[in-house]
């Protein structure tokens, strides 16, 4: 059984800090990853992309894939209450549009003002 | 900015009815998904869609559940005789021809069944 593992929290920090978050996979030859943001009661909403082992940054996003160690996570930095939502680890064997996501259950993030 | 759009937002039925959930992936896309998220659940994948013909599906998309691209614009998930546990946010996504692309998700259908 192919597994995505998150902490699912919650996990709070305040705001202005930086929010880590992790994600191990069971299935290695997973070969896209994805963070996906879930506002309660609405759907996921396509965070950040990673493909290839190292770090990749985005505004205050940065992933970072270590295919060795099984391992993705998710820095938030200058963490805002608006980033208070669930975040979803996603991975696919195959190319990011081309094969079913497996999702983690999800960490729940919230930023206190 | 293209969007993946979905109807109804919210469709109540009775255990035992047949229920059909609608798409409009985004237009360019050509591979098409229907995932649902049971209430504090994680979001599960059910079937995935190319070429007109199902390329995957899970152990959840079982002979009750069927899809259908009946047009060039919608893609359809049918569930023939639905059951309690059948209740859930199914989610559409779309996603494009390149292996780096990634798949965009519809608002969702609240399904209950009652």
């Amino acid at each position: 059984q192919k597994e995505v593992e998150q902490n699912s929290g919650p996990l709070s920090v305040p705001e202005g800090a930086i929010a880590s978050l992790n994600c191990t996979y069971s299935d290695r030859v997973s070969q896209s990853f994805f963070w996906y943001r879930q506002y309660s009661g609405k759907s996921p909403e396509l965070i950040m992309s990673i493909y290839s082992n190292g770090d990749k940054e985005d505004g205050r996003f940065t992933a970072q894939l270590n295919k060795a160690s099984q391992y993705v996570s998710l820095l938030i930095r200058d963490s805002q209450p608006s980033d208070s939502a669930t975040y979803l680890c996603a991975v696919t064997r195959n190319g990011g549009s081309q094969g079913n996501l497996i999702f983690g259950k999800g960490t729940k993030l919230s930023v206190k003002p | 900015e293209p969007e993946v759009t979905q109807t109804p937002s919210h469709q109540v039925t009775q255990m035992g009815q047949e229920v059909i959930l609608r798409c409009v992936p985004i237009s360019n896309h050509l591979y098409f998904y229907w995932y649902r998220q049971i209430l504090g659940q994680k979001v599960e994948f059910l079937v995935s869609f190319y070429n007109n013909e199902i390329s995957e599906k899970s152990e959840i998309f079982d002979d009750q559940f069927s899809v259908e691209r009946p047009d060039g614009s919608n893609f359809t998930l049918k569930i023939r005789s639905t059951k309690l546990e059948d209740s859930a946010m199914y989610f559409c996504a779309s996603g494009a021809m390149t292996s780096t692309d990634t798949q965009y998700f519809g608002p969702g259908t609240r399904l209950t069944v009652l």
